[in-house]
């Protein structure tokens, strides 16, 4: 039973293209995060989402377009493909104020814009 | 913004050997948080330890917050225990904003 779980695993596409990736947990978190892991392994928050509402928007371009129907979904959504954003997009989930604030990761999705 | 450094950058290890990780933060931190990368890129929480000394099986790890640093302790290394570490940590409780260190390579050879 995976707590975390992201779609695809793997997304090959070409520039300027519109992709989504989709992510979902089964913990009963209220709060859900995507992050961007580079070439080189450094891992930076894009967005948090506490109960559906947006927290962090950490300086990402507009194209990128995060939604969460429900506490449970985050989805991210990419418009017009630059090749800068080739990385590993991780989703993430995390339960406030339980005295255990352990974020759990998604597998992630390898992005690679062609 | 807060820095968060790790130390070294990469380490190989005979198995069993043992192995002491280090993170140092530039500023006072709220939460901090361990995670093993898997080779296949697979993210696993260790540890949430804001401050204190926790242990699991051959891991442990140690935060003093007042000196802005956590260790991580990897006793009798196994050749699993191969991947990244990181360390994460926030700045202020709420802001939901986990900021990731620099990473540990860590490869353990039978």
């Amino acid at each position: 039973d995976t707590a975390v779980s992201q779609t695809p695993k793997y997304l090959v596409t070409q520039m300027g293209n519109d992709k989504s990736i989709k992510c979902e947990q089964n913990l009963g978190h209220d709060t859900m995060y995507w992050y961007k892991q580079d070439s080189k392994k450094f891992l930076k928050i894009m967005f948090s989402y506490n109960n559906k509402e947006l927290i962090i928007n950490e300086t990402v371009p507009n194209r990128f377009s995060p939604k969460s129907p429900d506490k449970a979904h985050l989805n991210l959504h990419i418009n017009s493909l630059e090749l800068g954003d080739s990385a590993v997009y991780f989703c993430a989930s995390s339960q406030r104020g339980q005295g255990s604030e352990k974020l759990f990761f998604g597998s992630g999705t390898q992005l690679s814009v062609l | 913004g807060i820095q968060v450094e790790q130390s070294p950058p990469d380490l190989i290890l005979q198995e069993g050997a043992n192995s002491t990780l280090r993170c140092n933060f530039s500023d006072s931190v709220n939460n901090l948080q361990w995670f093993h990368q898997n080779p296949w890129g697979q993210l696993i929480n260790l540890f949430y330890i804001p401050s204190g000394t926790k242990q699991n099986g051959r891991l442990s790890a140690t935060t003093v917050a007042t000196e802005r640093y956590s260790l991580l302790y990897i006793s009798s290394s196994q050749t699993t225990d191969s991947g990244v570490y990181f360390c994460a940590v926030e700045r202020t409780s709420g802001t939901y904003k986990y900021i990731f260190g620099t990473g540990t390579r860590l490869k353990v050879l039978a």
